[in-house]
């Protein structure tokens, strides 16, 4: 089945640091991939929409500027947390979809990155 | 874009059925009804999907009401593991591609 890969699983660093999460699809390719935050004990929120090769899409309210996005091969996806602070801290979680096959395929997520900002 | 309504949680004794409830009563004519879980700290995991008629796999049966204005998960033989939070998703497409909108989904505690 899809297979998406999330890497680092748990990152803690200071206030201040940049941080830079992968996401990759390991038996697919995926045009778009998707990155969601967690708070604790609140559902996934949909921070930006990847796009292989241009330019990602930002939700309202979201700093494109602090949360850096790059897609650039079918398969690999990152997202930097520029200049990180405690309040960045959270459950970031990457998604992609199968690009062929139709419309409705699923989305498969990783297992998402934990960040905690001391 | 299609809401959905499900209860916040729901207790299920291990080895019975367990029936995830859904409304969607805004539903469009070609949205996907999606069902995911999430263990705790962990990414969601894709369940199953459905247009209108019921679909099943190994891990769920989906039921749609003709109307399609709501679905039912069912866990056949609910086990231990199964106790996570259960989203139901109808999805939305945009310009940026079909993004998933998470609501609060459904507490499932399954209980020995």
């Amino acid at each position: 089945g899809a297979v998406v890969s999330q890497h680092p699983s748990w990152v803690i660093c200071k206030s201040g640091t940049s941080v830079k999460i992968e996401c990759r699809s390991l038996d697919f390719q995926a045009t778009t991939m998707f990155w969601y935050r967690q708070f604790p004990k609140q559902s996934l929120m949909l921070m930006a929409t990847s796009n292989e090769g241009s330019k990602a899409t930002y939700e309202q309210g979201v700093e494109k500027d602090k949360f850096l996005i790059n897609h650039a091969s079918l398969t690999l996806s990152t997202l930097t947390v520029t200049s990180a602070h405690p309040e960045d801290s959270s459950f970031y979680i990457c998604s992609a979809r199968v690009t062929a096959g139709g419309g409705n395929q699923p989305q498969h997520f990783g297992d998402g990155t934990r960040l905690s900002i001391l | 874009d299609a809401k959905t309504t499900q209860p916040p949680s729901m207790d299920c004794a291990e080895g019975r059925a367990a029936n995830l409830p859904c409304n969607h009563s805004t539903i469009s004519g070609n949205e996907y009804v999606y069902w995911y879980r999430q263990i705790h700290s962990q990414g969601p995991q894709y369940i199953i999907h459905g247009l209108k008629n019921n679909e099943t796999n190994e891990m769920a049966s989906l039921i749609i009401t003709e109307d399609r204005k709501s679905s039912t998960l069912i866990l056949p033989h609910a086990t231990l593991r199964d106790t996570a939070v259960y989203y139901c998703i109808v999805r939305v497409a945009n310009n940026a591609g079909n993004m998933l909108t998470f609501g609060g989904g459904t507490r499932l505690m399954v209980k020995p």
